[in-house]
């Protein structure tokens, strides 16, 4: 059973160009969380999907981000036009069930240049 | 918003000693709290998750207790050494949204 993976492992866009990271989560979990960690900062909440709902997205900027969780296929954070701000490492946890034990993915780290 | 708390910021031990670090989150619409291992250049790994008052709970030389009512946990680490040096996070999940808020860590480094 293979973990939470997450892909591209490193991303590098210009300032204006749109980021898309992929969150496969583990087999069977149906409950995906996106987070965000800033340099020398913690994890961020950003989002918290179920397959094809949006449950919270409190944690996530109104404008240029967006996510979502398809009946097939990964969970995907999309950032249109990017800035510089948003260079960060954005990780992804999945886990069975709500509350339960999330289990993360090795992160992908967005530089914005 | 939702604050989680922890202390201490960052911690630094000689190997052999016994340490602890305190979560503090909400004490009303409790869920779940969680306790989390981050070692440099992983991912964080789940140590514990907790659902009750009183919980206690044990793994190795690693334990963690709850208390909702008051709205803290304590994760306690007996005869430290070099390979616990990682960031321990806790995250407290609600019975509203249930996403898992974390705190910033309590960062621990243990000296041979």
């Amino acid at each position: 059973n293979a973990g939470v993976m997450q892909n591209p492992r490193h991303l590098v866009r210009r300032r204006g160009q749109e980021a898309r990271l992929r969150c496969s989560p583990m087999k069977g979990h149906s409950h995906v969380y996106w987070y965000r960690q800033l340099p020398e900062e913690g994890l961020k909440f950003m989002v918290y999907l179920q397959k094809e709902n949006i449950i919270d997205e409190s944690g996530m900027p109104k404008e240029r981000f967006s996510a979502e969780f398809p009946k097939e296929g990964p969970s995907i954070l999309r950032i249109q036009q990017v800035v510089r701000g948003d260079s960060a490492a954005y990780f992804c946890a999945s886990s069975a069930e709500q509350g339960g034990e999330a289990f993360f993915g090795q992160g992908t780290r967005l530089t914005v240049v | 918003i939702l604050n989680v708390e922890q202390s201490p910021q960052s911690l630094h031990v000689q190997e052999g000693d016994s340490t602890n670090f305190t979560c503090s989150f909400p004490s009303s619409n409790f869920y779940a709290l969680h306790w989390y291992r981050w070692e440099t250049a992983k991912s964080p790994e789940a140590l514990f998750v907790m659902t009750l008052n009183g919980d206690e709970k044990k793994k190795g030389r690693i334990s963690a207790t709850l208390n909702t009512k008051e709205g803290y946990s304590y994760l306690y680490i007996k005869g430290s050494q070099p390979e616990d040096s990682a960031t321990y996070l806790c995250a407290f999940i609600d019975n509203y949204g249930q996403n898992f808020v974390f705190g910033p860590g309590t960062r621990l480094s243990v000296l041979p």
